[in-house]
């Protein structure tokens, strides 16, 4: 089955510096790619996410890269504020006509210092 | 904007028992998950569930879990004997408003579930 990796574990950064996390995923067959931010105690919110007929996706300052043929994916957060301190959660999956298992990768604690 | 919601947000139960988890699903999505995330670590897909019936499950989803869409609107997850193990947050999603967008999910703020 899917197997998802996600770098670094622990993450700070000084506000205003760009932080960049990343996962591999290993089923080829994966094709949606979606990004999570879950602050403490509470639900992940979906931030952002690219399917595999697309190599890049931007939405203000937060960006996703798609490398289909190694197989990783990227967030990039630039202008970091205070309030983007979370744990970001990226996932994969292969949408099927009967559903969309998500398969998460391990999480990113980031840290934003003002 | 329409969000899914889950009762109760916090259930302590003993050992052996049985409880029941509430999700109510954006109205118009089609398709409805069960996650669990044990305190710290990754969120775990449980089992997905389409046109009234479970279309995967994973290798957590054993025996003693089940899951029901007993009204047009609540979407269950039932646990038949809880054990420590099973102590976890809970989150239903949902997602596809069209047979074609099945892609975005949408969680639910979460059940706690503390077993004693």
């Amino acid at each position: 089955g899917e197997n998802v990796e996600q770098h670094p574990s622990t993450l700070s950064v000084q506000e205003g510096d760009s932080a960049v996390i990343k996962c591999t995923y290993s089923d080829s067959a994966s094709n949606y790619f979606p990004w999570y931010k879950q602050e403490l105690g509470k639900r992940p919110q979906l931030i952002i996410d690219i399917r595999s007929n697309v190599g890049e996706k931007k939405d203000q300052r937060i960006a996703v890269t798609l490398n289909k043929t190694a197989k990783h994916f990227s967030l990039h957060i630039t202008e970091t504020q205070p309030e983007d301190s979370a744990v970001y959660f990226c996932a994969a999956s292969s949408g099927v006509w009967y559903g969309n298992k998500l398969v998460f990768g391990a999480g990113t604690i980031l840290r934003v210092k003002s | 904007e329409p969000e899914v919601t889950q009762t109760p947000s916090h259930q302590v139960t003993q050992m052996g028992q049985e409880v029941i988890l509430r999700c109510v699903p954006i109205s118009n999505h089609l398709y409805f998950y069960w996650y669990r995330q044990i305190l710290g670590q990754k969120v775990e897909f449980l089992v997905s569930f389409y046109n009234n019936e479970i279309s995967e499950k994973s290798e957590i989803f054993d025996d003693q879990f089940s899951v029901e869409r007993p009204d047009g609107s609540n979407f269950t997850l039932k646990i038949r004997s809880t054990k420590l193990e099973d102590s976890a947050m809970y989150f239903c999603a949902s997602s596809g408003g069209r047979i074609d967008a099945n892609y975005e999910q949408y969680f639910g703020p979460g059940t706690r579930l503390t077993v004693t």
